[in-house]
């Protein structure tokens, strides 16, 4: 069936090392993307999205490319702040069904 | 512009009592709506979506139900609570067309089951 599969946290960084998180998912048809994000204490937010094959996703330094041979959406960030500490989550939705699909979440720990 | 609200915000309830988690979204029309719940060390997990009203999907077998009867009213239901049914539940709405739209999320739910 339709997943979507991030790797395991937490993920533990000093400041300004590169981030990857990486994001798989198995889908019928042809979904669109993204990667939301939960601050500690806070609600779910969008960070960014890509709505078809090819298509790079960008928002406060993070990236994200659609890739369609690999099925992957695999988020980056070149340089990442104590601030960016969060639980981040892929996802999928089918455009067929209207049905959102999250991965597990990953928990980012950024340290000083 | 477009807002969502769920209510109430936080909840304990014993075990074996009944839930009704209510969500509303304004300022748009013929929303699709989704129930997602996010369990403590765990991801979120897709309950039950709609893209319209009387329809309604679910995708975890389990003692809660939802329901749209207006358009923009979306209802997470039990009538018997259990204690693994703790966790934040989280709404949701998001324009039915064209694909790729931003998925809004309500202030969600805290409900502990004792």
């Amino acid at each position: 069936g339709d997943s979507v599969t991030q790797m395991e946290g937490p993920v533990t960084l000093s400041e300004e090392a590169f981030l990857t998180i990486n994001c798989t998912y198995t889908a019928t048809g042809y979904p669109s993307l993204f990667w939301y994000v939960q601050y500690p204490g806070e609600g779910l937010q969008l960070l960014l999205k890509a709505t078809k094959a090819d298509d790079k996703g960008s928002n406060k330094g993070f990236e994200a490319t659609y890739r369609k041979e690999t099925t992957s959406f695999h988020l980056e960030k070149g340089s990442v702040q104590v601030s960016d500490s969060a639980v981040y989550f892929c996802a999928l939705l089918l455009s067929n069904t209207g049905k959102l699909i999250f991965g597990q979440g990953t928990t980012l720990q950024v340290k000083p | 512009s477009q807002t969502i609200h769920q209510w109430p915000a936080t909840l304990v309830q014993p075990v074996g009592s009944p839930l009704s988690l209510e969500c509303t979204v304004e300022g748009t029309s013929n929303p699709n709506l989704y129930w997602y719940r996010q369990a403590a060390g765990r991801g979120l997990q897709l309950l039950f979506y709609s893209v319209g009203i009387g329809q309604i999907s679910s995708e975890v077998p389990q003692n809660l139900s939802a329901s749209r009867p207006q358009d923009r009213q979306f209802i997470l239901s039990s009538k018997k609570l259990l204690l693994s049914d703790s966790g934040f539940y989280l709404c949701a709405w998001s324009r039915g067309t064209p694909s790729g739209n931003t998925i809004y999320f309500g202030e969600g739910s805290w409900l502990t089951v004792v």
